[in-house]
């Protein structure tokens, strides 16, 4: 199956910072998305991205599918963007079956 | 007001017991999906369910059954046969699996604790 690893696992910014994720896949895909999981474990629809960029906000993505990887951008951090931050995949050899990576685990502090 | 809800939001079982998690959707989603998430983890994927009366196993499908009744409900049955059921568990829907675009979006979840 399909690999996806995000970087950095962990993260910590001082409130106002900036700060790139990152998220790498072994293969092909044919939809990408990005999640923001909140403290109360619900998980937000960020960007649906397969390729190109999109913005939204302080928020920004870009994948590159010819070079297998994905950036999320947060610009001017806010406290309330703790969390953790998924990357999910879908695979174009099982198509509609999102595979997740691990996380990055963002603190934002005063 | 359009989305995904579960029930219980909290659900204790003792050793032995099935329980039945409860996913409701009202967008006229045709499929659903279920995953499972351990601490410090990723999401793994159950089952899920393309169409009505029709489901897949996906990657972690031991111990676990669901049903597809109805298009707005997919309840999964976790059965006493499932090893380490403890976890946090999330429904999601898409539009229509296998189409060009399938974002999908995800309910509060449930979690779950055997004691």
């Amino acid at each position: 199956g399909i690999q996806v690893e995000q970087s950095p696992p962990d993260l910590i910014l001082q409130e106002g910072a900036n700060s790139t994720l990152r998220c790498n896949f072994s293969d092909s895909v044919n939809n990408l998305q990005w999640f923001h999981q909140n403290p109360w474990g619900q998980l937000i629809n960020l960007f649906y991205i397969p390729s190109g960029t999109k913005q939204n906000g302080r928020l920004s993505a870009t994948t590159v599918a010819t070079e297998r990887y994905s950036l999320l951008y947060i610009s001017s951090s806010q406290t309330t963007d703790s969390g953790v931050y998924f990357c999910a995949v879908e695979w174009t050899g099982t198509a509609s079956k999102l595979t997740f990576g691990t996380g990055t685990r963002l603190q934002v502090t005063l | 007001d359009g989305g995904i809800t579960q029930s219980p939001k909290y659900l204790f079982r003792k050793e032995g017991q099935n329980v039945t998690l409860s996913c409701e959707q009202n967008l006229n989603h045709d499929a659903m999906y279920w995953y499972r998430q351990d601490p410090g983890q990723g999401l793994r994927l159950i089952y899920y369910s393309q169409i009505v009366n029709d489901f897949q196993k996906g990657d972690i499908a031991e111990g676990y059954s669901v049903s597809r009744e109805k298009k707005e409900s997919f309840p999964l049955t976790v059965t006493s046969a499932q090893k380490n059921p403890t976890a946090f568990y999330l429904c999601a829907s898409s539009i229509e699996s296998g189409r060009v675009y399938n974002e999908q979006f995800f309910g509060p979840g449930t979690r779950l604790t055997v004691l």
